[in-house]
């Protein structure tokens, strides 16, 4: 079945640790995107990436790394830089193409991280 | 002013219900439009894109407005297991990558 998957799903750190989420998707995506959502917010952008060994800033970049090594994979690590980094994070993966389907985004489960 | 604003309720309603749920964005050069729906704790899932003609799926309609800049969605019928949080979702295209802006979500409960 394809699909977009995270791990894990539930994640304890504790303050100073740097912390690696997962991504990947066998959905054949170009475009893969991180989110974080906290209580009551919309969801907010950290990071995306359009292709392999490219990613941009999102609207909070401050604190997290990414890297696009493989097409299927784009994991996240939050470092100790973040300062609020306790939150509910989505990974999201899209195709690319002129298809107004194309701008349509799947979510994979998503993993909360508590740290303390 | 937020660029995607929507209610946030809840909207509780009788199920067999119609509700409907609008939202407003700011930016006018936006240009796709979804609804999503996100069950608690989960992660959001596609519910319908918003066509300018204005779209349907079975007890689910959604309109977009560009002159006023808004979109709508309408549910008939309602399910209890329609009870969830419905996000809007905006699209604007860049030049070179698009940029998805999310509302913060209208929650619907479903009652017996």
């Amino acid at each position: 079945d394809g699909g977009i998957t995270q791990s894990p799903k539930y994640l304890f750190r504790k303050e100073g640790q740097n912390v690696t989420l997962s991504c990947e998707q066998n959905l054949n995506h170009d475009a893969m995107y991180w989110y974080r959502q906290d209580p009551g917010q919309g969801l907010r952008l950290i990071y995306y990436s359009q292709i392999v060994n490219d990613f941009q800033k999102g609207d909070i970049a401050e604190g997290y790394s990414v890297s696009r090594e493989k097409k299927e994979s784009f994991p996240l690590t939050v470092t100790s830089a973040q300062k609020n980094p306790t939150a509910f994070y989505l990974c999201a993966s899209r195709i690319r193409g002129d298809d107004p389907r194309a701008y349509e985004q799947y979510f994979g489960p998503g993993t909360r991280l508590t740290v303390t | 002013r937020k660029e995607v604003e929507q209610d946030p309720g809840p909207f509780n309603v009788p199920e067999g219900a119609t509700v409907a749920f609008n939202c407003t964005y700011s930016n006018s050069a936006s240009q796709s439009f979804f609804w999503y729906r996100q069950d608690c704790r989960k992660e959001p899932k596609l519910l319908m894109s918003v066509y300018s003609s204005g779209n349907e799926d079975g007890r689910f309609t959604a309109q977009l407005n560009r002159a006023s800049q808004y979109i709508s969605l309408l549910i008939r019928d309602s399910k209890l297991s329609d009870s969830a949080t419905y996000l809007c979702v905006v699209t604007l295209f860049t030049g070179t990558a698009s940029k998805l802006t999310f509302g913060t979500g209208t929650r619907l409960q479903v009652t017996l």
